[in-house]
């Protein structure tokens, strides 16, 4: 199985800050990657797909990169409503893991 | 509106079985590969089972193979998961969720559906 480790696990950040998650695969996934963002008692919202694709409807502060084996998502001019769990997940091939998640408080 | 919703979800006792149902409306249901994901209380997600667009094929994570059926009825838009044997590490809030197909992204999630394994 592909193993997806994320980093930071847990951040805080002020409204305004560019924030950065990174995700790196254990073998290489090519631009099999997306992102999403999850708030407490809610569904998951798909970000980014295929690495770097901006999702309909997703605010462009929301970016990503990468290649291979190593990812980020960035988020730029943070607003309040980001705080909340963002997730890694590669979709090369199954099982679909997904990161363990980056918990971002807004200070 | 793209919208899942999914049903079934409860109690129940380890060794035991539950069927969870999702309803899918405002989309071709059958245009699309569909998923279960589910998340156990404080933690992270976890893919569980993905059915192709026509249902002739279907996968699983480890952890589920043997137990867990993913199925899906084109003509009721409806997709299922029958869970068996039932495991306390079961337990938690399950989603049913839309792809595009294989090495695709999930652009769709229903509200969850929370089940509970407890004696």
């Amino acid at each position: 199985d592909i193993q997806m480790i994320q980093s930071p696990s847990s951040l805080s950040a002020s409204v305004g800050d560019r924030v950065t998650i990174t995700c790196r695969a254990s073998q290489t996934i090519t631009t099999y990657v997306n992102w999403y963002h999850q708030k407490s008692g809610k569904a998951p919202k798909l970000l980014i797909y295929a690495a770097l694709s901006l999702q309909s409807g997703v605010p462009s502060r929301f970016s990503g990169s990468g290649f291979g084996t190593d990812f980020t998502l960035t988020i730029s001019n943070l607003q309040p409503e980001d705080f909340g769990t963002f997730f890694c997940q590669q979709s090369h091939s199954a099982p679909f893991t997904f990161g363990q998640g980056t918990m971002l408080e807004i200070k | 509106q793209d919208q899942l919703l999914e049903s079934g979800g409860g109690v129940v006792q380890p060794g035991r079985s539950l069927r969870l149902s999702c309803g899918a409306s405002g989309f071709t249901f059958s245009s699309y590969g569909m998923n279960w994901v589910r998340q156990a209380p404080g933690k992270g997600l976890e893919w569980v089972a993905m059915i192709w667009y026509d249902g002739t094929n279907e996968g699983y994570v480890d952890s589920v193979k043997d137990r867990f059926t993913i199925s899906r009825d084109n003509s009721k838009n409806t997709l299922f998961l029958q869970m068996n044997s039932l495991r306390v590490e079961d337990t938690a809030v399950y989603y049913c969720v839309r792809d595009l197909g294989l090495g695709t992204h999930f652009d769709l999630w229903g509200q969850g559906t929370l089940v509970t394994v407890s004696a």
